[in-house]
Parts: C-alpha cells; sequence; structure tokens
C-alpha cells in the first residue's frame, strides 16, 4: 500500500513559489517525511526532510500539518532547473530502504 | 556535500559476461546502497553496506552479489549477466544514523544484449 499521494504533475511560472503538496494520512508517529528530485537522466537528490516542525534549508521549505497527515514542499523562487519529479517520502527505523513512488512531475514554465 | 561517483555513465555487456559496477564517496559515510530502477517500477534495493565487509540484502538480491573492501568503496557485481538486469543502477551513500538523507551517484545504464 502506497503510504503518500501526490498529484502526478504540476507547472510552476518560474520566479514563482512552487508549492507541492503530500497527503501521508496513516503517518506513525516516529515516522519522517523525506523529499528527494530525480532531473532527468540524473540519480535522486536529497533535498528536506521533517518530523512535526516546519523545515527549511538552502533548498526547500517543509511544511507539515499538525495532525501530520499531510506536507507541503515549497520551492520559494522555481527556476528551470527545478523542473524535475519530486518524491514524498514515509520512513521510520527498521529499514534501510527509501520507498519512492511515482512523484509528482513539476514543469517550471518560462 | 557528499559527492557519489560512478565509474561509468553507460555500460554495454554480452549475455553471461561477470560485470562490475564501481561506487565511491568522498565523505566517510558509513552507509552504502545500490539500487536499480526501471520505468514503472521505481526505484528498487538490491543490497546494501552499513560498514566495511558487511552486507545486507535488499529486495532483488538475485544475480548480483557486492563487495566492500573499503569504506569508500561498495561494489556491485554481476556475476552472468543478463538481458533481464539492464537497467539504470544508482549508487547512494549515507552517514550512521542518518540512513534516509542518502546522496546518490549519477547512475549508470547497463544495456545486456
Amino acid at each position: 500500500d502506497a503510504k503518500t499521494t501526490q498529484p502526478p504533475s504540476m507547472d510552476c511560472a518560474e520566479g514563482r513559489a512552487a508549492n507541492l503538496p503530500c497527503n501521508h494520512s496513516t503517518i506513525s508517529g516516529n515516522e519522517y517525511v523525506y523529499w528527494y528530485r530525480q532531473i532527468h537522466s540524473q540519480g535522486p537528490q536529497y533535498i528536506i526532510h521533517g518530523l512535526k516542525n516546519n523545515e527549511t534549508n538552502e533548498m526547500a521549505s517543509l511544511i507539515i500539518t499538525e495532525d501530520r497527515k499531510s506536507s507541503t514542499l515549497i520551492l520559494p523562487h522555481a527556476t528551470l532547473r527545478d523542473t524535475a519529479v519530486y518524491y514524498c517520502i514515509v520512513q521510520g527505523a527498521g529499514s534501510y530502504q527509501l520507498t519512492f513512488g511515482k512523484g509528482t512531475k513539476l514543469s517550471v514554465i518560462p | 556535500d557528499v559527492k557519489v561517483t560512478q565509474s561509468s555513465r553507460y555500460l554495454v555487456k554480452r549475455t553471461g559476461e561477470k560485470v562490475f559496477l564501481e561506487c565511491v564517496q568522498d565523505m566517510d559515510h558509513e552507509n552504502m546502497f545500490w539500487y536499480r530502477q526501471d520505468p514503472g517500477l521505481g526505484l528498487r534495493l538490491i543490497y546494501f553496506s552499513y560498514d566495511v565487509k558487511m552486507k545486507e540484502k535488499g529486495d532483488i538480491p538475485e544475480g548480483y552479489s557486492v563487495s566492500r573492501e573499503k569504506k569508500e568503496r561498495f561494489s556491485l557485481i554481476l556475476e552472468s549477466a543478463s538481458t533481464n538486469q539492464t537497467s539504470m543502477y544508482l549508487c547512494a551513500a549515507s552517514g550512521g544514523d542518518r540512513v534516509f538523507e542518502q546522496y546518490f551517484g549519477p547512475g549508470t545504464r547497463l544495456t545486456v544484449t
């Protein structure tokens, strides 16, 4: 069973904020939310992760709802180089494997 | 940033050949992983290693073996390549207990003919 649900595709105008949603209604208390992206023909790239507090780094911000059933990845000023498939992954302890779903294909439009 | 390099971007081998895929990371990370990525199937873990000479099977280890003699290097071996092993192979590394903060290499696209 998929642990996360993401829209299959989204468009965003260059320079605007890209807000990528993810539903994870069955997340348990010790599971983290991770975000990765994969630009065409490259390996996946780690972006950010969080447990329940909002997180920000040089690449993005992660907003997790208070009930932890959904989250949003925010790219504050999208560029053409942000065009990629974005994966939201729920992961807890007890496994070494990252389970990638289908993700959201983000297209940044000039 | 962690840098993970893979020995080849593209590789073409014949059925039955022994194939070595090499992965090197430069940040002294304990954990290293080999995945394969196929359209419609996503990434699937083949093997991982959490220390030198230690290895654990992932979801699809059949037909593969691995070697980790040094901390920075993790090799994937296809003992006798078959056409169904044609795929994109991705190596990743992560440090200590930050298991899921994985840094990936650029991938090797292997074609077995």
